[in-house]
């Protein structure tokens, strides 16, 4: 069982614009992080939300956990190329274990 | 950088044979979990730990086994290799429990399983 979807699975643009992805699930999650992964690396951590509501930014990208956390979206403005990555979503239920969603592979086009 | 190392890098494995993948820390971190990751699947978890000689299950822990005999160590064991554990496997850490702290990753081990 899937408890995190994210959406879109892939998702290609030009340089410049702007671009949302989104993490949902049915589940009501303690806290939601964000990752980016790049070909041939492990996951690295972008962001730790926990309280429902909260947004919070980092340089070109924000991330917001819903009111019920149940859902979080990541948006990033005028997407660079070194933006291109897998992002992944993974929330916790409980104290020690994170469940990651599929992932969205973005491909930022010079 | 977090210093964790996986071994080996990449491994090519017939079908029964015995695998083990070393996870290797060096920030004293006391969890320790190991992943699988497959296209359309993300990162599912196989086993943590939460202390030396302390294992749990994860979701997909069917196949595998895993042993902490000292804090810097995790191997994971495939007792009998099939071609549905294929995947690339990544060790990650943690000083606190997963759960609102930051998970640092390995660099993977690309496992082919003939």
């Amino acid at each position: 069982t899937q408890l995190l979807e994210q959406s879109p699975q892939f998702l290609s643009i030009q340089e410049g614009e702007n671009l949302t992805v989104y993490c949902n699930s049915s589940s009501v999650f303690s806290s939601l992080q964000w990752y980016r992964q790049e070909p041939g690396e492990g996951p690295v951590l972008l962001v730790t939300v926990v309280t429902g509501g909260e947004v919070k930014k980092l340089k070109r990208l924000t991330f917001q956990f819903g009111d019920a956390r149940k859902d979080s979206s990541l948006h990033i403005t005028a997407a660079q190329p070194g933006d291109t990555g897998l992002y992944l979503c993974a929330g916790a239920i409980g104290n020690e274990k994170l469940t990651f969603g599929t992932g969205t592979r973005l491909t930022i086009i010079p | 950088d977090a210093g964790i190392t996986q071994s080996p890098r990449h491994k090519v494995t017939e079908t029964g044979t015995p695998v083990t993948l070393r996870c290797h820390q060096t920030e004293n971190h006391r969890y320790m979990y190991w992943y699988r990751q497959d296209p359309g699947h993300g990162l599912r978890l196989i086993h943590y730990s939460y202390g030396v000689k302390d294992t749990d299950k994860g979701e997909v822990s069917d196949g595998y086994s895993v042993s902490r005999s000292k804090t810097e160590d995790f191997l994971l064991t495939l007792e009998s290799a099939t071609s549905s554990q294929t995947s690339v496997y990544f060790c990650a850490i943690s000083e606190l429990p997963g759960g609102g702290y930051e998970q640092y990753f390995g660099p993977g081990t690309r496992l082919t399983v003939t």
